[in-house]
């Protein structure tokens, strides 16, 4: 199946800080990508749809300055945490649909941000 | 998309058939029947899909009642590693683009 990778998997901050995810499509190229946040104990909730070339569709409830999305290029975006609080704490998790084939998305590792 | 209703948690014995029901009664003529898995601190895997037909790959398989208003994955040989939530999830058109809506899920306990 397709690769997707993120990094950091995990990372550490500081309240007040800025954290940067990044989600790679490491064998096709895909013009739409999605990003979901998963608290403990609980299922994932999509946040937005990264789309190359355009601006991200946000869920609701999920506020579109606090977490900035920008889809590069056709294997890469990334999820910005602005101004990160411990609320943010939680793991995220990017997917990336494959349209051929199987037709079905595939999900990155997860990046788990602790918020101090 | 169509809600799924799944039970929060089931043990299986190794080596033996896990089944995994699902029901989705308010299901639509063009809504597939999607399963993932996801193992502790992993992100979400792809099992298998389905519209109406069963369907069987190498790691599971899908059958659904002829009605479509609920289904089972089945994992023929249960181990170890295949503890992990399995989530069944039912999207519109069978695209890949479209958003996936997850629920509850079922959290699978294999023990030796």
């Amino acid at each position: 199946g397709a690769v997707v990778s993120q990094h950091p998997s995990w990372v550490i901050c500081k309240s007040g800080t800025s954290v940067k995810i990044e989600c790679r499509s490491l064998d096709f190229q895909a013009t739409t990508m999605f990003w979901y946040r998963q608290f403990p104990k609980q299922s994932l909730m999509l946040m937005a749809t990264s789309n190359e070339g355009s601006k991200a569709t946000y869920e609701q409830g999920v506020e579109k300055d606090k977490f900035l999305i920008n889809h590069a290029s056709l294997t890469l975006s990334t999820l910005t945490v602005t101004s990160a609080h411990p609320e943010d704490s939680s793991f995220y998790i990017c997917s990336v649909p494959l349209l051929a084939g199987v037709n079905e998305q595939f999900f990155g590792p997860g990046t788990r941000l602790t918020v101090l | 998309d169509a809600k799924t209703t799944q039970p929060p948690s089931m043990d299986c014995a190794e080596g033996r058939a896990a089944n995994l029901p699902c029901n989705h009664s308010t299901i639509s003529g063009n809504e597939y029947v999607y399963w993932y898995r996801q193992i502790h601190s992993q992100g979400p895997q792809y099992i298998i899909h389905g519209l109406k037909n069963n369907e069987t790959n190498e790691m599971a398989s899908l059958i659904i009642t002829e009605d479509r208003k609920s289904s089972t994955l089945i994992l023929p040989h249960a181990t170890l590693r295949d503890t992990a939530v399995y989530y069944c999830i039912v999207r519109s058109g069978g695209n890949a683009g479209n958003m996936l809506t997850f629920g509850g899920g079922t959290r699978l306990m294999v023990k030796p």
